[in-house]
């Protein structure tokens, strides 16, 4: 099983800034199969980026991700009010699939 | 638009038994694998376990193999997941979740708004 950590656990930022979350994997994640969701309070989580670096129908392009192996980050260049929430990765190359344990982005 | 209506949650004892379902519009249902995710209070998400679209592939998450069963009926463009022998740690919202692949091991690109499921005497 691919066992995904993230972090920081929180990240408190001004609406305006950047914010940088890493989620690294316990072995190489294959093809890049790694996708990025938010979650705000009370809502189903929704899909921002898969493979990596793609991002899903609709998503601002201030979200964008990257890296590749074991080593993947979501960047958000400059935080919206509605952006703050928890941001999670999971892996999808094999099964199990799994989530990481969640980034909290809250309001400074 | 692609909806997602998860059903049967509610209160069960420890031991117990309960069947979710998931009912589906707005896509090719057939074309598309499924999933169930979950989430502890206050905790992430956990996935559990995931059907291709023809049924013929299931996967389990290992907290979960020889207690649940997912299932799918694509002639009435359902979902479903039958649970036993439920534990306390079994307590959670469950989310359905489509896939953006026929194949299981996919990304969820749509979710229903989840399902509550509490475990305890």
């Amino acid at each position: 099983e691919v066992v995904l950590t993230q972090s920081p656990g929180t990240l408190s930022l001004s609406p305006g800034e950047g914010a940088t979350l890493s989620c690294r994997a316990s072995q190489s994640v294959s093809s890049s199969y790694l996708a990025w969701y938010q979650q705000k309070p009370g809502q189903a989580p929704r899909l921002l980026i898969h493979a990596a670096s793609s991002r899903a129908a609709g998503i601002p392009d201030r979200f964008s991700g990257s890296g590749s192996g074991t080593d993947f980050t979501l960047t958000i260049s400059r935080l919206e009010p509605e952006d703050f929430a928890v941001y999670y990765c999971q892996h999808y190359g094999r099964s199990p699939l799994t989530f990481g344990g969640g980034t909290k982005v809250e309001i400074k | 638009e692609v909806q997602l209506v998860e059903s049967g949650g509610g209160l069960v004892q420890p031991g117990g038994s309960l069947r979710l379902s998931c009912a589906s519009s707005g896509f090719t249902f057939g074309n598309y694998a499924m999933s169930w995710v979950r989430q502890a209070p206050e905790k992430g998400l956990q996935w559990v376990s995931g059907i291709s679209g023809s049924g013929g592939s299931i996967s389990y998450a290992d907290s979960v193999k020889g207690r649940f069963t997912i299932s799918r009926d694509n002639s009435k463009n359902s979902l479903y997941l039958e649970m036993n022998s439920l534990r306390a740690e079994d307590t959670a919202i469950y989310y359905c979740a489509k896939a953006t692949l026929y194949v299981v091991i996919s990304d969820l690109v749509n979710w229903g708004q989840g399902t509550q499921v509490t475990v305890s005497s």
